[in-house]
C-alpha cells in the first residue's frame, strides 16, 4: 500500500534553531516528491519538487534533500514566520499521497 | 484572478441536505483536483480532472459524493444528504497538467454538518 508519513507531528523550536523534518515514503512507481507549506485557514502552498535520489533545492531558510525511501526539509536559523505545517506529498501515476504533515512553531 | 477560488469559504448544514461546493481553477490550467481535509488527518483525494478525459474518481467514499467540470473549467462537488462524518475542508487544487507539474491549492471550504 502507498504510504507517506511525516514526523514529528509537532515541532517547537526557538528562533535561531536550525532542525529537519522527515518524509518517509513506500510509493510504486515514484514520479517526484512535493514538500508544501500550509498556513491555517489556507491551501498548501507549493515549496519544491524533487526528482531524483541525491537531488536538494534550497530557498530561503528551507534545503530539501531526497533519498530513495525519504525526504528531509532543514530549516537553518528559522523565523518566527517559519511558522506552518509543512505537507509532503509523492507523486504516482497521476495520483499524490500526502502525509499528514508537520506543525511547526518556532518561539521568538 | 490570479489563484484558485473556492465558495463558499464556509458552509453550515443540517444533516441530510445536500450542499454544493465551487472551484474555479486558474486559467488554463487542465488538471483538476478535489482533496478533504480533516482535522489531524492528511489530504484525502477526491476524484481528479484532467482536460476532456474521463475523471479519476477512485478516491470518492461513497455515491453520495459526485463531482463535475463544465467546459473545462469550474468544477462543482455535490454531497448529497450530508452526514456529520462529511465535516471537513473540502480542497481544490489545479495545475498545467503536464507531468510533475506542481498543485495550485485554493483556501477551501470548512463544511460543518451539524
Amino acid at each position: 500500500e502507498d504510504q507517506v508519513t511525516q514526523s514529528p507531528e509537532a515541532l517547537r523550536l526557538q528562533e535561531g534553531e536550525s532542525s529537519s523534518l522527515n518524509c518517509s515514503y513506500t510509493v510504486s512507481g515514484l514520479r517526484g516528491l512535493f514538500w508544501y507549506r500550509q498556513d491555517p485557514g489556507k491551501g498548501p502552498e507549493f515549496l519544491f519538487t524533487l526528482y531524483s535520489a541525491g537531488e536538494e533545492k534550497e530557498k530561503e531558510r528551507l534545503k530539501a534533500t531526497l533519498t530513495k525511501k525519504e525526504s528531509f526539509l532543514h530549516i537553518t536559523a528559522p523565523k518566527p514566520e517559519d511558522s506552518a505545517t509543512y505537507l509532503c506529498a509523492v507523486q504516482a501515476g497521476n495520483q499524490f499521497y500526502f502525509g499528514t504533515g508537520t506543525s511547526l512553531t518556532v518561539i521568538p | 484572478g490570479a489563484g484558485v477560488s473556492q465558495s463558499p469559504s464556509n458552509k453550515v448544514t443540517e444533516k441530510g441536505k445536500d450542499v454544493e461546493l465551487r472551484c474555479d481553477p486558474i486559467s488554463g490550467h487542465t488538471a483538476l483536483y478535489w482533496y478533504r481535509q480533516s482535522l489531524g488527518q492528511g489530504l484525502e483525494f477526491l476524484i481528479y480532472f484532467q482536460g476532456n478525459s474521463a475523471p479519476d474518481k477512485s478516491g470518492l467514499p461513497s455515491d453520495r459524493f459526485s463531482a463535475e467540470r463544465t467546459g473545462g473549467s469550474v468544477s462543482t462537488l455535490t454531497i448529497q444528504r450530508t452526514q456529520q462524518e462529511d465535516s471537513a475542508v473540502y480542497l481544490c487544487a489545479s495545475s498545467l497538467g503536464t507531468d510533475l507539474e506542481k498543485l495550485f491549492f485554493g483556501s477551501g471550504t470548512q463544511l460543518s454538518v451539524l
